[in-house]
């Protein structure tokens, strides 16, 4: 069964300091792997995309990693700021039927504390 | 460029009423998709509208159902409402399939069910 499971749940984390979010998958035959933010009420926007020939991507303060032997993928955000408090959403691509379909984790909810 | 645009923000209705809600994809996309996204849950994927097909589905039931018209903006349909179908609902929309197509979501429409 396709599964894309997220770690940990929650995260509570001081300002200025680096956390790392945790994401494997058993989805196949993979096609990329994305990592969005989702603010509270609002939809989600898209960090990056990564397909099988990447293992590292950053944008800005985030840094995603891939490892497709493993299945896992990691979220590292350097230096958090109070901005940064949102769900982190792990979704994985497979194609199906000729389509690319995509299954979503149920994210990592990160809470920046001043 | 205005981005996806989903329409209403926030609506409440009754059991067993009907709902419809309406989304305009970002510019030069064609491909409209829906999701459904409970409370502290990732978005469950809804189906999925190309050249005005539903071109792939979840594992909802047919109280569920969608339209995409000649501009490519789209509009799902949900009769019979069930307490259960509160939530936030997401339109996202995309390039037709490519490998690491870019999803762009829209802000929702958080229905309540009363």
């Amino acid at each position: 069964k396709n599964q894309v499971e997220q770690s940990p749940q929650s995260l509570i984390i001081l300002e200025g300091k680096n956390c790392t979010l945790q994401c494997n998958y058993t989805v196949s035959p993979f096609s990329n792997l994305r990592w969005y933010k989702q603010d509270t009420g609002r939809g989600p926007v898209s960090l990056t995309i990564m397909t099988f020939s990447e293992n590292t991507k950053s944008n800005g303060r985030y840094t995603a990693t891939l490892d497709a032997d493993t299945k896992q993928s990691s979220l590292h955000i350097t230096a958090s700021q109070l901005s940064d408090s949102a769900s982190y959403i792990c979704v994985v691509s497979h194609m199906n039927t000729g389509f690319q379909k995509l299954v979503f984790g149920t994210g990592t909810r990160l809470l920046v504390s001043p | 460029d205005a981005g996806v645009t989903q329409s209403p923000t926030h609506l409440i209705k009754t059991r067993g009423q009907q709902v419809t809600l309406r989304c305009s994809p970002k510019s030069g996309h064609d491909t409209v998709s829906w999701y459904q996204q409970a409370l502290g849950q990732g978005p469950q994927f809804i189906f999925q509208y190309y050249e005005e097909e539903e071109r792939q589905r979840g594992n909802f039931p047919d109280r569920f159902s969608g339209h995409q018209f000649p501009n490519y903006s789209s509009e799902l349909n949900v009769n019979a409402l069930l307490l259960g179908d509160s939530a936030l609902y997401l339109c996202a929309s995309s390039l037709v399939d490519r490998g690491t197509g870019e999803l762009f979501f829209g802000e929702g429409s958080r229905l309540t069910v009363l």
